[in-house]
């Protein structure tokens, strides 16, 4: 059960895009398309913003999308807001009925 | 409108046990597998347990197996997550999901 593999952080400036990667291996990313995106504000609890893989739920913007290659998950953030930045956590599904998440990215609005 | 709400959090000390409580509302909780995420303070998400929507199987991540249980009572719309022999590593906001929903959490603070 070891964690997905995030950068620790990312940054762009308002109206840029950014992409957080997030890599697995088979047993988890690679093996099943069950991964998911969630943001989380300051003392919030984390929302989630895309499920399996590229899906995004109602009233989420299209601003977010999401994509996988292989073991690894990607969230791109386009037309970047100041209300963007936050903590950004990926999860996936994973072998025997687990499920691991990313140990997180800050992304900064410049 | 879906609503999570976690109780139960506080402060115990090492070795003690504590019973977390979920209420859920606004959806059909007898339909769905739901889960325990916890989030140690200013550290990133953990996966803890999770439980088939009939109760049928229970998961759990390799660091609480043995010491914590989840469990539900789809009669009374709750989710439970009952935690021994705590540890101080333990300590963390628990958060109570159906993975697109999530309550707002409950703090556990395992100190001497």
């Amino acid at each position: 059960q070891s964690a997905l593999t995030q950068p620790p952080s990312a940054s762009g400036s308002p109206g840029q895009s950014v992409t957080i990667s997030c890599t697995g291996t088979n047993s988890d990313v690679g093996g099943y398309n069950y991964v998911s995106w969630y943001h989380q504000h300051p003392g919030k609890a984390p929302k989630l913003i895309i499920y399996e893989v590229s899906k995004r739920p109602s009233g989420v913007p299209d601003r977010f999308s999401g994509s996988k290659s292989g073991n690894t998950a990607s969230l791109t953030v386009s037309g970047l807001q100041a209300d963007d930045e936050a903590d950004y956590y990926c999860s996936s599904y994973a072998d025997t009925n687990n499920w691991v998440f990313g140990g997180g990215t800050k992304l900064t609005v410049l | 409108q879906v609503q999570l709400v976690e109780s139960g959090g506080g402060v115990v000390q090492p070795g003690g046990s504590l019973r977390l409580s979920c209420a859920a509302s606004g959806f059909t909780f007898s339909s769905y597998g739901m889960h325990w995420v916890r989030q140690a303070p200013g550290k990133g998400l953990e996966w803890v347990a999770f439980i088939r929507y009939d109760g049928s199987n229970e998961y759990y991540a390799d660091s609480v197996k043995g010491r914590f249980t989840i469990s539900r009572d789809n009669s009374k719309n709750t989710l439970y997550l009952q935690m021994n022999s705590l540890r101080a590593e333990d300590t963390a906001v628990y958060y109570c999901a159906r993975i697109d929903y999530w309550g707002q959490g409950t703090l556990v603070t395992v100190s001497s």
